[in-house]
């Protein structure tokens, strides 16, 4: 699977939008990209994926650059709650089923 | 919504101990997987599950360990000969499907060896 590489720390003010950035300039043609977010030593929880096209869903939004290289999860109006560890993945469809975490970005969102 | 449960959430035993953390999957999931935590570090994979039998594990997951579904609905983690080092947070996670499906996971359960 792809590297991913990820800020180690990023603020955030609550109500506005969190910008969380992830490189994978490596990733191939049939490689996704997951974003997990990890809530102060709670079971990681499953955000949003995508492989080429930008996603959106209740949580976040996903938007990821044409060439594949980088992407950003996008959390439109940040409340306090969302202070965690973002980890961005990258994962090969078909292939190991495990999760590979890195050290993720830790956001904190101030009041 | 349907969630992953776990128990205890916290376990101390001493070293030499066998410790069975338990799992309760969501209901219609059948890949199952344990990961774990120790203090400060990445969530690091074990083991993944599937049809009663193990499908993918890590070097870490050596004969210490073991997994079971011993029902339709549990799914344990079994550490034989528990060591200082086996002390972290373990998750049980699970999945619907093989391939790109997201894995929801359970609140750990906290693994003390004094």
């Amino acid at each position: 699977d792809a590297k991913t590489t990820q800020p180690p720390s990023m603020d955030c003010a609550e109500g506005r939008a969190a910008n969380l950035p992830c490189n994978h300039s490596t990733i191939s043609g049939n490689e996704y990209v997951y974003w997990y977010r990890q809530i102060h030593s709670q079971g990681p929880q499953y955000i949003i994926h995508g492989l080429k096209n930008n996603e959106t869903n209740e949580m976040a939004s996903l938007i990821i650059t044409e060439d594949r290289k980088s992407s950003t999860l996008i959390l439109p109006h940040a409340t306090l709650r969302d202070t965690a560890v973002y980890y961005c993945i990258v994962r090969l469809e078909g292939g190991s089923e495990k999760l590979v975490f890195g050290k993720g970005t830790k956001l904190t969102v101030n009041p | 919504e349907p969630e992953v449960t776990q128990t205890p959430s916290h376990q101390v035993t001493q070293m030499g101990q066998e410790v069975i953390l338990r799992c309760v999957p969501i209901s219609n999931h059948l890949y199952f997987y344990w990961y774990r935590q120790i203090l400060g570090q990445k969530v690091e994979f074990l083991v993944s599950f599937y049809n009663n039998e193990i499908s993918e594990k890590s070097e870490i997951f050596d004969d210490q360990f073991s997994v079971e579904r011993p029902d339709g609905s549990n799914f344990t983690l079994k550490i034989r000969s528990t060591k200082l080092e086996d002390s972290a947070m373990y998750f049980c996670a699970s999945s619907e499907e093989w391939g790109m499906s997201e894995q929801y996971f359970g609140p750990g359960t906290r693994l003390t060896v004094t």
